[in-house]
């Protein structure tokens, strides 16, 4: 069975700070891995996601992550955190459906 | 549309009612998913349709709880006899088809289901 933990349900960074989500993985395969974000009241949107190829993949608004075989790991950072990137944060893997961590709430602080 | 739609967005009702949740994919999405979102559960994969059929509808959680889809587009899931611990968002979402490894999906923005 395929399954991700993400350490820390709440996160707090100040304004300009680095942003690390935690993320590790448990899979018999290769997963597919995803990082989602969630505004309130919003839906989730794809941040980015790792396949194939290339370990350290680039997403929307500055995020980044790198799958770490080794770690079995897919941290989500970001170098400069803004406030708008205040939101809850899932990782997942996927093999058909969508199977989701419990997600991290990442508060900034100005 | 450009998105997927979820309607209502916002739902209240009495323990015991039935009701039914509707979610519009995007236009020529072929798999779409229904998830449910709840204090303590965390996102919980529910059912997956391809097409008009349900392949994997080993999320539902009762036989309270049933979904279909017609012409390969719209779908409503609905929820008999609700109970106070079906109060969740329901999100939906789509993707092109749905192969054994990746796809990726589309999320709408989620039905919020109050049971009081």
């Amino acid at each position: 069975a395929q399954s991700v933990t993400q350490l820390g349900s709440h996160v707090s960074v100040s304004e300009g700070a680095l942003v690390l989500l935690r993320c590790n993985y448990s899979s018999s395969v290769p997963p597919y891995l995803f990082w989602y974000v969630q505004y309130p009241n919003q839906g989730l949107q794809l941040l980015l996601k790792y396949t194939t190829g290339a370990t350290l993949v680039k997403g929307i608004n500055g995020f980044e992550a790198e799958f770490k075989k080794s770690e079995t790991s897919f941290h989500l950072t970001k170098p400069s955190a803004h406030m708008s990137d205040a939101a809850e944060y899932f990782c997942a893997v996927i093999r058909g459906k969508l199977t989701f961590g419990t997600g991290t709430r990442l508060t900034i602080i100005p | 549309g450009a998105g997927v739609s979820q309607s209502p967005s916002n739902k209240v009702t009495e323990k015991g009612k039935d009701v039914e949740l509707r979610c519009d994919p995007i236009s020529g999405h072929t798999a779409l998913y229904w998830y449910r979102q709840s204090l303590g559960q965390g996102l919980e994969f529910l059912i997956y349709f391809q097409g008009n059929s349900a392949p994997d509808k080993s999320g539902l959680p009762s036989d309270r709880f049933s979904a279909e889809r017609t012409g390969g587009s719209v779908s409503t899931l609905t929820i008999q006899r609700t109970q106070q611990e079906d109060s969740a968002v329901y999100l939906c979402a789509s993707s092109l088809h749905r192969t054994s490894t990746y796809n990726e999906q589309f999320f709408g923005p989620g039905t919020r289901l109050t049971v009081l």
